[in-house]
């Protein structure tokens, strides 16, 4: 079946440091989808990409659609205490959202 | 925004009970519902997909006379684990699709931890 991978599985950086999660699916995504669960939390969604090559910026966090549409990525600038928690990539195909094996994020004051 | 409910959100039970978990959109109608579990420090798995009105599409590998569900209004989806056992130990967590707006968007609900003793 559909799988969908995010390295790396976990990252511990200093505030202030910049950091990117990549996700892989093993199919071609009608869109993809990023959220964030902060720890003891559910999901929140943060953002949907759906074109090809897309490239969506939100204040210090920027995400890319793949060319292939087969792969994404989060990339947040000068990370913040507040930015600690799992970030989940979710693809969807066939219909269905199939969630990545997530990023966990530290970030250390 | 969008809000989800679930309750209860935290069930501590016996082996062999049936445990009921119910998610509700609040403030707009959910033509889908989702229900997810989700181990700890792990993904979420999708166990199915229910639309009102309609039987739910269970993911394979989910038994769907363990896992009862009951999407019965547009604002309305339950979850029944029946005769839970400890390996059911899990958080579940529903999330609702809105039929109108953005449709794409999925809004989940704070999750219902589940400990079967």
């Amino acid at each position: 079946g559909q799988q969908v991978m995010q390295i790396p599985q976990y990252q511990h950086v200093q505030e202030g440091e910049d950091f990117t999660t990549y996700c892989n699916s093993s199919t071609t995504l009608s869109n993809i989808q990023w959220y964030k669960q902060r720890p003891g939390g559910h999901p929140v969604f943060l953002i949907q990409l759906v074109k090809s090559g897309e490239v969506k910026k939100q204040k210090r966090l920027t995400f890319q659609f793949g060319e292939a549409k087969k792969n994404s990525s989060l990339h947040i600038t000068a990370t913040q205490t507040t930015d600690v928690g799992t970030y989940f990539c979710a693809g969807r195909s066939f219909q269905k959202l199939v969630f990545g094996t997530g990023t966990r994020l530290l970030v250390s004051p | 925004g969008a809000v989800v409910s679930q309750h209860p959100s935290r069930v501590i039970c016996k082996s062999g009970t049936s445990v009921k978990i119910e998610c509700r959109s609040l403030d707009f109608q959910a033509t889908t519902m989702f229900w997810y579990r989700q181990f700890p420090k792990q993904s979420l798995m999708l166990m199915a997909t229910s639309n009102e009105g309609s039987k739910a599409t269970y993911e394979q590998g989910v038994e769907k006379d363990k896992f009862l569900i009951n999407h019965a209004s547009l604002t309305l989806s339950t979850l029944t684990v029946t005769s839970a056992h400890p390996e059911d130990s899990s958080f579940y967590i529903c999330s609702a699709k809105p039929g109108t707006g953005h449709p794409e968007t999925q809004y989940f609900g704070p999750g219902t931890r589940l400990l079967v003793l």
